[in-house]
């Protein structure tokens, strides 16, 4: 069972625009949402994260919104530039959980057209 | 800063075969990942380790094998490859191994079986 759901699959947005990538997840006890930028033959890097207390979370650019009551979240990314051309994990965990337990979403591939 | 290096980028096996991925780390963080990413799927956690000589498998440790001797690395073996199989095999650590801290990716071994 995807413990954490992305939408959409693929994002096309042009230079300047605000792309929107969308997260959702099922178990109400996940109270840390990191999201993960991979560009092409490189691994995963931590973007931006957020806890459960807030519900924005801004980081130049890069905006997460959360709503806990509709377990939704979303990341904004303004101004998009080619190089933020990459794909965008949303993931999720309980910080009282046992180790290791992040639970990664499927993945929106961004394309940011000059 | 440190990095994670694995070996080899790319693997080429056959059916039935056994197959050994490696991935060192210099941060001297506790614990260590391998993820499996598959297109669509996202990351699935196959073994963890919080320290040297320990083993906890994650969700799809079946077909897998790992290996912790030393704090710095940690191995991979697919067991029996299977025909046709194609995945990027990501290793990542971390400093302890809560389920709120950054994880750290190596750039990942691609696996094709012929």
């Amino acid at each position: 069972q995807q413990q954490v759901r992305q939408s959409p699959q693929s994002l096309t947005v042009w230079e300047g625009e605000t792309a929107i990538l969308n997260c959702s997840y099922e178990n109400s006890a996940f109270d840390y949402f990191p999201w993960y930028q991979q560009f092409p033959g490189e691994g995963p890097a931590l973007l931006i994260s957020i806890l459960s207390v807030s519900d924005k979370k801004e980081d130049g650019r890069f905006t997460i919104f959360f709503n806990k009551r509709e377990k939704k979240l979303s990341l904004h990314i303004a101004d998009s530039q080619p190089g933020d051309s990459a794909t965008y994990f949303c993931a999720a965990s309980e910080r009282g959980s046992a180790l290791g337990r992040l639970h990664f979403g499927a993945g929106t591939q961004l394309i940011v057209i000059p | 800063g440190g990095i994670i290096t694995q070996t080899p980028k790319f693997l080429i096996g056959q059916e039935g075969q056994k197959l050994t991925l490696k991935c060192q780390q210099n941060f001297n963080h506790d614990t260590m990942y391998w993820y499996r990413q598959d297109s669509g799927k996202g990351l699935r956690l196959i073994y963890y380790s919080i320290t040297e000589n320990d083993l906890q498998k994650g969700d799809l440790s079946e077909g897998y094998d790992a290996s912790r001797e030393k704090k710095s690395s940690f191995s991979l073996t697919v067991t029996s490859a299977q025909k046709n199989e194609m995945a990027v095999f990501l290793c990542a650590s971390s400093i302890w191994g809560s389920s709120a801290e950054t994880l750290y990716f190596g750039s990942g071994t691609r696996l094709t079986v012929l």
